[in-house]
């Protein structure tokens, strides 16, 4: 079946850390988000790709970075976690921008 | 500001009863909507998107857009204990292809 898959499910950090958070889709999306969810909160899109062009939301912190080497990969790199960024990252693809957003299990961070 | 507004509930609905969840918008350039299911913990997933004005129907569920008065709904027909979820309703605007989200409505079907 066509998913959108996140490792890790669950990740443990130590404050400052670096951390990466991966997603692979077999879609063939063009479209690859990243959403950051914290409890009872709706999802906060934090960056996206759109093909190769990378569109980074305003108020997203300098701490967050992303790759997209390839169609079916993205990354999420958080460079230096702080105990404000534990939080579920949410990977979602759309086959276009305008069109439905397909979301990933998710990964739990939690930041020691 | 663009917003996407919700009754955070909790909303109570006896099982098998109608359960009714609404979402208002404010900038009419939204044209599309969606509704997202999310337990706890987990991810949203997808139940309805709704383009049009009127209803839009798939089994237990029906969607309702009216764009006049921007006002979104989506009804769940014969409840069941394993509805009760977050739903999450979010408008995307055509201008920027921008996903704004509500803030969700917890939902409670009571065996």
């Amino acid at each position: 079946d066509a998913m959108v898959i996140q490792n890790p499910r669950y990740q443990v950090t130590q404050f400052g850390k670096p951390v990466t958070l991966s997603c692979s889709q077999t879609l063939n999306h063009n479209v690859m988000y990243w959403y950051q969810q914290k409890s009872s909160q709706a999802p906060k899109l934090l960056f996206h790709y759109y093909d190769k062009d990378f569109n980074n939301e305003a108020d997203t912190p300098d701490n967050f970075q992303s790759r997209r080497p390839n169609t079916s990969f993205c990354f999420l790199d958080i460079r230096s976690p702080g105990l404000g960024d534990a939080a579920m990252y949410l990977c979602a693809t759309s086959a276009r921008r305008e069109e439905t957003q397909y979301f990933g299990p998710g990964t739990r961070l939690l930041v020691l | 500001q663009k917003e996407v507004e919700q009754n955070s509930g909790p909303l109570s609905v006896p099982e098998g009863a109608i359960a009714s969840l609404n979402c208002t918008y404010s900038d009419r350039g939204s044209q599309s909507f969606f509704w997202y299911r999310q337990y706890s913990g987990k991810s949203p997933e997808l139940i309805m998107s709704i383009y049009s004005n009127g209803d839009k129907e798939d089994g237990r569920f029906t969607a309702q857009l009216n764009k006049a008065s921007q006002y979104v709904s989506l009804l769940i027909r014969d409840s069941q204990p394993s509805d009760s979820a977050t739903y999450l309703c979010a408008g995307l605007l055509y201008s920027n292809y921008q996903l704004i989200w509500g803030a969700g409505t917890k939902l409670i079907i009571k065996p």
